[in-house]
Formats: structure tokens, C-alpha cells, sequence
């Protein structure tokens, strides 16, 4: 089945470090792949989305780029801010009727001032 | 515009009761899905709507859990007998169909306690 699989956490950079983090996935055919982002009391949201391979997603300057050839999607943001102190969750999906989220483990990151 | 929501924020059960959770999705999404989120874990896939029918509960862990959607818009999640590793937040979320339904708007979650 489908997988996907984040570095180990957390993660703690003093802020404006430049900031990684891995994911890799498993997966049959051509999915799309997420980031998102739950910041400190609220709910999931889209960070960037990449639909095909090669495809960079980009956002908050945060980026990642859809890897086929890794199968990997790491996030990375050349630096970061105290306000980036969230967990960040890696995810693959599809559409049509089957698109379900697999989502994995997430990341938690804090960032020092 | 109003986001997904959901209700109850949290709720305390007892082993065996049974409960009830509540999605609203934003309008006119006609997908809508619920994920399971254990502590340290990211969210688990339990049940799928494209309108008013279930188009994969491929994710429901067993029989005593149960949703429905009956007019293509509010969701209910029911779980009978609760157990006590039934204690989770249960996310739910909302988006539209085809391509642009990729992108999925989760609610704030029901925190799920069985003692």
C-alpha cells in the first residue's frame, strides 16, 4: 500500500537557519504530494502542493520539489522565523474516487528567536 | 467564508457509550472526508463522501463505526461501544470535486476521550 515516511523529530533552529525536512513516499502510479501545516492551537492546512513530477510547490517561502527518480518531496525554507513553530505533515493523494490523504508521521519544529 | 467545522470541540465518554461527531463542510464542497489523528501520529484515513454516498470506508476500523451523509452536506461520525483506543481527534474535511478537489480544507477537530 501507500506510505509515507518523515525524518524523526523535532526539530529545534535558531531562527533564521536554513531548515530540511525529508520525505519520502511509496506509492503505485502517479500521485500528488502535499505539505501541510498545524501551527499552535488550529487546524491542518495546505502549505504546497506539487501534482507531477518535477512540479515545485511553493508558498510562505517555503518550497519543495516532486521527486520521482527519490520518490522524495523535502520541504525546505532558507530562513526561518519563530512564527514557522509548527508540526508539518508530508502527505500523497489522488483524484477521483480515490482520494484519500495518506498522510505521515509529521515533524515538529521550533524555532528560537 | 466559513471553514469546515466541527462539533462537539471535545468530548468525554464512558467505555461503551456510544457518541456522535458533527461536520460541517464549506458550502458547495461536495467531497468530504474523515481522518482519525492519534497522539504523535499524522491523521488516518477512515471514510470518504462524494455527495451523499460513502465512496470508499475502506479506513473504518471495524463495524462499530458508522457515518452518514444524508443530504450531501453535514456529516455525522458514530461510533458504538466505545473503547478506550477510540480516544483520538477525529478530523474532517471538505473540497471539491475533480483536479480542484486536491486540495483538501480540514476542520479544528473533536478531541475524543473514552475513559
Amino acid at each position: 500500500g501507500n506510505s509515507v515516511t518523515q525524518m524523526e523529530g523535532p526539530v529545534t533552529l535558531s531562527e533564521e537557519a536554513f531548515l530540511t525536512i525529508n520525505c519520502t513516499y511509496t506509492a503505485t502510479g502517479y500521485p500528488s504530494l502535499f505539505w501541510y501545516v498545524q501551527y499552535p492551537g488550529e487546524g491542518l492546512q495546505l502549505l504546497l502542493k506539487a501534482t507531477k513530477a518535477d512540479d515545485k510547490g511553493s508558498n510562505k517561502g517555503f518550497e519543495a520539489t516532486y521527486r520521482k527518480e527519490t520518490t522524495s518531496f523535502h520541504l525546505e525554507k532558507g530562513s526561518v522565523q519563530v512564527s514557522d513553530s509548527a508540526v508539518y505533515f508530508c502527505a500523497l493523494g489522488y483524484t477521483g474516487a480515490n482520494s484519500k490523504l495518506t498522510f505521515g508521521k509529521g515533524i515538529t519544529l521550533s524555532v528560537r528567536p | 467564508g466559513a471553514g469546515v467545522s466541527q462539533t462537539p470541540s471535545n468530548k468525554v465518554t464512558e467505555k461503551g457509550k456510544y457518541v456522535e461527531l458533527r461536520c460541517d463542510p464549506i458550502s458547495g464542497h461536495t467531497a468530504l472526508y474523515w481522518y482519525r489523528q492519534s497522539l504523535g501520529q499524522g491523521p488516518e484515513f477512515l471514510i470518504y463522501f462524494q455527495g451523499t454516498g460513502a465512496a470508499d470506508d475502506s479506513g473504518l476500523p471495524n463495524d462499530r463505526f458508522f457515518a452518514v451523509r444524508p443530504e450531501g452536506s453535514v456529516s455525522t461520525l458514530k461510533i458504538q461501544r466505545t473503547e478506550r483506543g477510540d480516544s483520538a481527534v477525529y478530523l474532517c474535511a471538505s473540497s471539491l470535486a475533480g483536479l480542484a478537489g486536491q486540495t483538501q480544507y480540514f476542520g479544528p477537530g473533536t478531541r475524543l476521550l473514552v475513559l
